[in-house]
């Protein structure tokens, strides 16, 4: 299995623009995952899907940020305008979604707002 | 809710050397607890994990836990440290009944091996 795929791997933008990052979960996953890490604020979770749904949000920082799963096997987020403080690394993570078990994290996506 | 804390943010040890990494937790009942490391550039990696049973518990790449009620706390501990063992290291807890992905992450502990 090719594990979870980010993309793209680093994105730099200017303040304003659109930004849209992308994660394939594991093939069987149920659940997926999206974080932000900064040195600021450590490793954050921003949102989870449970077979495609949202089911908890309450991590997402502003109305600019949105992320979508249209089919088990691709996520979205998108930060819309972004902003300088949005710089982080962006991990996607899944998991079979039946309990506790384990995390797999993708690469990440490191982008930066100028 | 749950909290977690890893009072070392560096830690130097020479290639060979034992190491234990902290892991202090704040939850009202007996969590889940986890050890994950992140290489330069790369997501993070389950090294193990504590469900219940056996407070010892061993993990990938020669790692071992312990989980200790009465202190809260979950260390993680290698015997002898190779140099490809420097990483950042997190300690991460989780509410029961929940999913592991809703895990309260410590803020990590960055592991230097001297040659």
């Amino acid at each position: 299995d090719a594990g979870v795929i980010q993309s793209p791997r680093h994105e730099v933008t200017e303040m304003g623009q659109e930004v849209t990052l992308r994660c394939k979960p594991i093939s069987g996953h149920n659940s997926l995952f999206w974080y932000r890490q900064t040195m600021m604020r450590g490793l954050e979770l921003l949102i989870y899907f449970n077979n495609n749904v949202p089911i908890d949000d309450s991590g997402m920082p502003e109305d600019r940020f949105s992320a979508k799963m249209p089919n088990a096997s691709f996520s979205t987020l998108k930060i819309q305008p972004s902003e300088p403080r949005d710089s982080a690394v962006y991990f996607c993570a899944s998991s079979l979604g039946q309990g506790n078990e384990k995390l797999f994290f993708g690469s990440g996506t490191q982008l930066s707002v100028l | 809710a749950q909290s977690v804390t890893q009072p070392d943010i560096h830690i130097t040890v020479s290639e060979g050397a034992s190491l234990e990494l902290r892991c202090n937790y704040s939850y009202g009942a007996t969590p889940y607890l986890f050890w994950y490391v992140q290489s330069p550039g790369q997501g993070l990696q389950l090294l193990l994990k504590y469900f219940s049973g056996d407070t010892l518990v061993q993990g990938i790449k020669g790692f071992e836990a312990e989980f200790k009620r009465s202190q809260s706390s979950f260390n993680l501990r290698k015997p002898s440290v190779h140099w490809s063992d420097a990483a950042e290291y997190f300690c991460a807890v989780g509410a029961r009944g929940t999913n592991a992905g809703k895990s309260t992450f410590g803020d990590g502990t960055t592991l230097t091996v001297k040659p």
